[in-house]
């Protein structure tokens, strides 16, 4: 079935420095694939997406690339602040019984940047 | 502003009691969903709904009740049934066919004591 599979946190960077967050899939055909991100206490927020290979999905400095042939969806930021201290859910878009589409998320990783 | 709300932000209910979580979304989209999230799962699928009068069931539905009457409300009923309602509970909504795009609204903490 289609899973993802994203590093385990919690992630602590300084101020300034690069992050990268790992995820990988395993899907049938063609799905989307997004990243979203959750502030302590509030809902998750879109941050980006990529509907298909070799997409850059790119907002707020965040970027990601669709990349089919090592089925991965690594998120990267140049330089964290600490307004980016977060948990980030990497997930796919999946169709389902009875052409429903649904989300496919990972677990998740915390990111706590320090200034 | 178009949006998604939830109420309440925090609720608080005895052991053996239902409650009803509100969600409303003014986005005109035509699905909606529920989910939810503990420490350290990520997000789990109660249950979700593409059109009105039209609801099925994710992956932890046991213990859940939803109804779809209008485009614009999905009402979560967690039912004495549910064995540990304790959680974070966030609805969603997106458009059909948009390649599965959801947007959150801001959660309601459910605390059963």
């Amino acid at each position: 079935g289609n899973s993802v599979t994203q590093m385990e946190g919690p992630v602590t960077l300084s101020e300034e420095a690069f992050l990268t967050i790992n995820c990988t899939y395993t899907a049938t055909g063609y799905p989307s694939l997004f990243w979203y991100v959750q502030y302590p206490g509030e809902g998750l927020q879109l941050l980006l997406k990529a509907t298909k290979a070799d997409d850059k999905g790119s907002n707020k400095g965040f970027e990601a690339t669709y990349r089919k042939e090592t089925t991965s969806f690594h998120l990267e930021k140049g330089s964290v602040q600490v307004s980016d201290s977060a948990v980030y859910f990497c997930a796919l878009s999946s169709l389902s019984a009875g052409n429903n589409r649904k989300l496919i998320w990972g677990l998740g990783t915390s990111l706590a940047v320090n200034p | 502003d178009g949006g998604i709300t939830q109420s309440p932000k925090y609720l608080f209910r005895k052991e053996g009691q239902n409650v009803t979580l509100s969600c409303e979304q003014n986005l005109n989209h035509d699905a909606m969903y529920w989910y939810r999230q503990d420490p350290g799962q990520g997000l789990r699928l109660i249950y979700y709904s593409q059109i009105v009068n039209d609801f099925q069931k994710g992956d932890i539905a046991e213990g859940y009740s939803v109804s779809r009457e209008k485009k614009e409300s999905f009402p979560l009923t967690v039912t004495s049934a549910q064995k540990n309602p304790t959680a974070f509970y966030l609805c969603a909504s997106s458009i059909t066919g948009q390649g599965g795009t959801q947007y959150f609204g801001p959660g309601t903490r459910l605390t059963v004591l």
